[in-house]
């Protein structure tokens, strides 16, 4: 599978401030997923990255507050907005190589918003 | 996509089988069994998934009821670092022009135990 990496591991962040989370992987992918794990709760995805076209996003989420991008088929960013105390979580990249291979996770951005 | 109930934990003796139960009553035709585990502070790991035949990798097994309407992962040999939260997920089959998202439940945790 896939070595995915990303950065920061960790953070804490101001309030009003905004942080961009890098996903690195370590062969080329097709697709590849953001989601957020809330602290105590399951995974929800944010958006789905193409390369090359805008990111799809599920409801509840939205560009202005979590822009993304995907300049290559290795590299993506998430960033996460005019943060407040509410967007505390880890941030997990995922990537499928095709439409049909097991999605592969990293091991999250965890992040604390004061 | 159809939604998916496991039991919220279990325990498990170390060494013996733990068998993790998965209802999918409304799968449909063109659906996935998925299963990822999470440990604690890493990224989700993918285990294993299946269509309608029972399959086997090394690390457990997939057994999927004739209707499809139900699923068991076994872990044959539970040790200590088994201990993890487990997810059962449906995941539309992918095509060429879309991928199948995975969403993901509350999950079972499940505590191996000396």
């Amino acid at each position: 599978s896939a070595v995915i990496s990303q950065k920061p591991s960790r953070d804490i962040c101001q309030r009003g401030t905004s942080l961009t989370i890098q996903c690195q992987v370590d062969s080329q992918v097709t697709m590849m997923f953001w989601y957020r794990q809330q602290p105590g709760q399951s995974l929800t995805l944010i958006a789905t990255a193409n390369q090359g076209s805008e990111a799809t996003y599920e409801s509840g989420f939205v560009i202005d507050k979590f822009p993304i991008s995907r300049p290559n088929l290795t590299f993506s960013t998430l960033t996460v907005s005019n943060m407040s105390p509410e967007d505390s979580s880890i941030y997990l990249c995922s990537v499928g190589r095709d439409s049909n291979s097991p999605l592969h996770f990293g091991n999250g951005t965890r992040l604390t918003v004061t | 996509d159809a939604k998916t109930t496991q039991p919220p934990s279990m325990d498990c003796a170390e060494g013996r089988a733990a068998n993790l139960p998965c209802n999918h009553s409304t799968i449909s035709g063109n659906e996935y069994v998925y299963w990822y585990r999470q440990i604690h502070s890493q990224g989700p790991q993918y285990i294993i998934h299946g269509l309608k035949n029972n399959e086997t990798n090394e690390m457990a097994s997939l057994i999927i009821t004739e209707d499809r309407k139900s699923s068991t992962l076994i872990l044959p040999h539970a040790t200590l670092r088994d201990t993890a939260v487990y997810y059962c997920i449906v995941r539309v089959r992918g095509t060429t022009d879309s991928w199948g998202k995975l969403q993901f439940g509350a999950g079972t945790q499940v505590v191996v135990t000396p």
